[in-house]
């Protein structure tokens, strides 16, 4: 099936600092997700991507759907506290047996320090 | 946006029982689906759960260990059957389709396993 490799594992950051973390595809996929969970919660929703090429922001976050549809990438700009968490990218495809089933990558731990 | 809410958070239960969740969600929605977060992992379909008919099981899971009904739009249950200490997860229900934006899903909070 389909996997999606998500990059770094996890992450030691200070205060202030940007963040950058990205999942790639060995095939491709129709829409790309990003959510964050924190401890005890369920993920929540951040970004969602419909389109190859789209750059999407949401306050100090910002998405891209790779080109190729294989990849996409959130960067957090001016990190605070309250980013920590973990972060997944879900990739989905539409139609026939795979509607509205989500896979997700292995999720990105991070740490910002005061 | 839905508001998706699961009983119980978490529960602690011996070896060979079993275990109903539930999941509640304050409007109706085309598509709900149950996903399993075993500890310091990511979150894995167990299977998407079919108003009116049969669960739809992904790979690696079968009806008689995680039973699922769907009686209404808005309502869906998660049974795991003989419980054994390798179920201990986080349990997840999840809403998306048609009536929400494209393919996003919501998650409710999660049902916390712990299975002695």
């Amino acid at each position: 099936g389909q996997q999606l490799n998500q990059s770094p594992q996890s992450m030691f950051i200070q205060e202030g600092e940007d963040v950058s973390m990205n999942c790639t595809s060995s095939s491709i996929f129709n829409t790309w997700l990003w959510y964050k969970q924190d401890p005890g919660e369920g993920p929540v929703l951040l970004i969602a991507l419909y389109k190859a090429g789209e750059l999407t922001s949401n306050g100090r976050l910002t998405a891209q759907f790779g080109i190729t549809r294989k990849d996409s990438f959130l960067n957090i700009s001016a990190s605070i506290p309250s980013d920590v968490g973990i972060y997944f990218c879900a990739g989905a495809n539409a139609g026939g047996t795979s509607y509205g089933k989500l896979t997700f990558g292995q999720g990105t731990i991070l740490t910002v320090h005061p | 946006s839905a508001v998706i809410s699961q009983k119980p958070s978490r529960d602690i239960c011996q070896r060979g029982t079993s275990l109903t969740i539930q999941c509640q969600v304050d409007s109706q929605v085309t598509m709900m689906f149950w996903y399993r977060q075993q500890p310091g992992q990511s979150l894995t379909l167990i299977a998407t759960a079919n108003q009116g008919s049969e669960a739809t099981y992904e790979s690696g899971f079968v009806i008689d260990k995680f039973p699922i009904s769907r009686p209404n739009l808005t309502f869906s249950t998660l049974t795991v059957s003989n419980m054994s200490p390798e179920d201990s997860s986080i349990y997840l229900c999840s809403v998306g389709g048609p009536g929400l934006a494209g393919h996003e899903q919501f998650f409710g909070p999660g049902t916390r396993l712990t299975v002695l």
